[in-house]
């Protein structure tokens, strides 16, 4: 069953704390995508990364990490620096290349209590 | 500024009733643009593409227009479902990676 899963679905976080969202693909893609989706906000991109030990900034890369040591794999790490973390966050995979269609998984709601 | 406006920000029609989303963009260059829906606290779903050769595609109850003079796309829905409750997010692709996302569509279909 081909795709690409997101976990949890749902993560609460402490101020302070730093938390890792999971993003697993077995699409076979090249290239995987973090985003943040607010209310009434279009997706904004925060990092992306076309091959294996590599990965770009974003346009909100800021109180944010990731890696990438695995083909299949792109977990992104929300750190106590990032100020407003509460938000749905979207992983996404695709084919390199122009007009390739992105494929997205369920999402993670972050909220900090 | 590359941007990608949407409108309505949110449309309620009965079922049964056609309705149409807009999208207005600047952005350049311009490769493509895709729409996509996306259920409440789920991930979008492609729908359809629009390169710059093409006008209007189809997709079932769903056709897309694109006029890239005038720099804008359209999103027609046929006699809606319950189903086709959602937001439509209008994507314009234009160098390299660089995806600019409009925000979106709320539709919601009344029995």
């Amino acid at each position: 069953d081909g795709g690409i899963t997101q976990s949890p679905k749902y993560l609460f976080r402490k101020e302070g704390q730093n938390v890792t969202l999971s993003c697993e693909q077995n699409l076979n893609h090249d290239a995987m995508y973090w985003y943040r989706q607010d209310p009434g906000q279009g997706l904004r991109l925060i990092y992306y990364s076309q091959i294996v030990n590599d990965f770009q900034k974003g346009d909100i890369a800021e109180g944010y990490s990731v890696s990438r040591e695995k083909k299949e794999s792109f977990p992104l790490t929300v750190t106590s620096a990032q100020k407003n973390p509460t938000a749905f966050y979207l992983c996404a995979s695709s084919w390199t290349g122009g007009d390739t269609e992105a494929f997205f998984g369920q999402g993670t709601r972050l909220t900090v209590v | 500024k590359n941007q990608v406006e949407q409108s309505p920000q949110s449309l309620i029609i009965l079922e049964g009733k056609n309705c149409t989303l807009q999208c207005n963009y600047t952005v350049s260059p311009f490769s493509n643009l895709r729409w996509y829906k996306q259920d409440t606290g789920r991930g979008p779903v492609s729908l359809t593409i629009m390169t710059f050769s093409e006008n209007t595609k189809s997709n079932g109850r769903y056709t897309a227009t694109l006029d890239a003079d005038t720099k804008q796309s359209s999103l027609h829905i046929t006699a809606s479902q319950l189903s086709d409750s959602a937001s439509y997010i209008c994507v314009v692709r234009g160098s390299n990676y660089q995806l600019i996302w409009g925000a979106g569509t709320k539709l919601i279909i009344k029995p």
